[in-house]
């Protein structure tokens, strides 16, 4: 069975640039969450999809952040325009269940951004 | 809110020695999870140990262990006889047990990079 997987696994763009960012869950998992970790500090929350609805995206910095998942199958994170205080490694993750038993959150490799 | 930290960014463990990670937390909440992850080098992040907070007994996983301090909010692992391909940054992770929103937010520290010697 495929893990959850990412691309571009690296990219490196001008700050005003645009990045999309793309994660392919697990088949069959319904929740998709999106991760950033920006060196050196802790990975953190950015949202949550339950299928092509987004249930919580209290975590996205700003509206230069734009997530999108058509259809409930793979997910894109669009920065636009990109800072340099967005590089980082962004990671995707999914799960089958929301509740704890049974919910085993699997990630992905990450997207590492860097924007100069 | 809630918040986990990592007060050790790097480690180093000779090949068949033990070593432990720390990691704290601070919740108010009575009911959670804390998990160990561990995210090699170009790899994905796996669990390696996962713990409810309910449980006073201490979660083990083969050479991976935890001491779990409930109410130090302690949650320490410990990797028993290295192996080279222990070597990764390993997160320490807390989620709460029950959410009304639906969603379950992993609070991560800011990871421990460890390094195996040959």
């Amino acid at each position: 069975e495929a893990g959850v997987t990412q691309f571009p696994s690296h990219s490196v763009i001008e700050k005003g640039q645009t990045v999309t960012l793309r994660c392919d869950p697990i088949s069959g998992h319904d929740n998709l969450y999106w991760y950033r970790r920006v060196m050196g500090k802790e990975i953190k929350f950015l949202l949550h999809f339950v299928k092509e609805s987004k249930q919580d995206e209290s975590g996205m910095p700003n509206n230069r952040f734009l997530a999108e998942r058509t259809g409930g199958t793979y997910s894109t994170l669009k920065v636009q325009p990109a800072e340099l205080e967005d590089s980082g490694v962004y990671f995707c993750a999914s799960s089958q269940r929301g509740g704890f038993k049974g919910n085993t959150i699997y990630f992905g490799e990450g997207s590492w951004l860097t924007v100069v | 809110a809630q918040t986990v930290t990592q007060s050790q960014p790097e480690m180093s463990v000779q090949e068949a020695e033990t070593v432990t990670l720390s990691c704290t937390y601070d919740t108010s909440e009575s009911d959670y999870y804390l998990f160990w992850y561990k995210q090699p080098p170009s790899r994905q992040m796996i669990l390696v140990i996962r713990q409810e907070a309910y449980k006073q007994q201490n979660a083990t996983e083969n050479r991976f262990s935890v001491n779990f301090q409930k109410a130090a909010k302690s949650f320490s692992l410990k990797i028993s006889d290295s192996q080279l391909g222990d070597a990764a940054m390993y997160f320490c992770a807390y989620r709460r047990a029950k959410v009304a929103s639906g969603t379950y937010k992993y609070i991560f520290g800011t990871g421990t990079r460890l390094k195996v010697l040959a």
